[in-house]
């Protein structure tokens, strides 16, 4: 069936640091990809997402390319501001339409 | 923000009782989503509705049931708590108009639910 990794955190980071959140898959057919947020209290947000190979998805200064070679979907920002501090979830719809989420990561920038 | 919204938001019950959390929408939406978030599991699927009295099982059905008697509400019943449901519950929308596969999904705000 269809799978979501996402690498293991917390990851803690400093105010302007470059960040780089791994997410891979596995699914059949050609999924559509996204990347969820949700801050502290809250319900889950779509921040990017990407319907085709080679796509980019992009938001808030946050990027994310469409990779079938390295089924790969990988978040990354410039520089990251304490507001970022939030959980991260990747995700996918396969052939059954259904969304399919990783475990989620949980960010923390500090001043 | 999509307009949607749970309630109670918060309840505490105890084993054995029967518990409906109820999710409503304003956006007139025809794809509701019962999710369930539990630490190390990201959300998984309950339920979902794909129209009034359309209703499907999802990765983690065993011990609820839904209902959706009009467009703008999922409920979601816990026909005898347990504690293993212990969680937050999201309710999520979609309009699938592209395609269910391509579509956003706009999440509610979650319950959270304790069965002592």
């Amino acid at each position: 069936g269809d799978s979501v990794t996402q690498m293991e955190g917390p990851v803690t980071l400093s105010e302007e640091a470059f960040l780089t959140i791994n997410c891979t898959y596995t699914a059949t057919g050609y999924p559509s990809l996204f990347w969820y947020v949700q801050y502290p209290g809250e319900g889950l947000q779509l921040l990017l997402k990407a319907t085709k190979a080679d796509d980019k998805g992009s938001n808030k200064g946050f990027e994310a390319t469409y990779r079938k070679e390295t089924t790969s979907f990988h978040l990354e920002k410039g520089s990251v501001q304490v507001s970022d501090s939030a959980v991260y979830f990747c995700a996918l719809t396969g052939a059954n339409s259904k969304l399919t989420f990783g475990k989620g990561i949980t960010l923390s920038v500090r001043p | 923000d999509a307009g949607i919204t749970q309630s109670p938001r918060h309840k505490v019950t105890e084993t054995g009782t029967p518990v409906t959390l109820r999710c409503h929408q304003t956006e007139n939406h025809r794809y509701m989503y019962w999710y369930r978030q539990d630490p190390g599991h990201g959300l998984r699927l309950i339920h979902y509705s794909y129209g009034v009295k359309d209703t499907d099982k999802g990765e983690v059905s065993d011990g609820y049931s839904v209902s959706r008697s009009k467009t703008e509400d999922f409920l979601l019943t816990l026909e005898s708590a347990t504690s293993s449901q212990t969680s937050v519950y999201f309710c999520a929308i979609s309009e699938a108009s592209g395609g269910a596969g391509t579509d956003t999904q706009y999440f509610g705000p979650g319950t959270r639910l304790t069965v002592l």
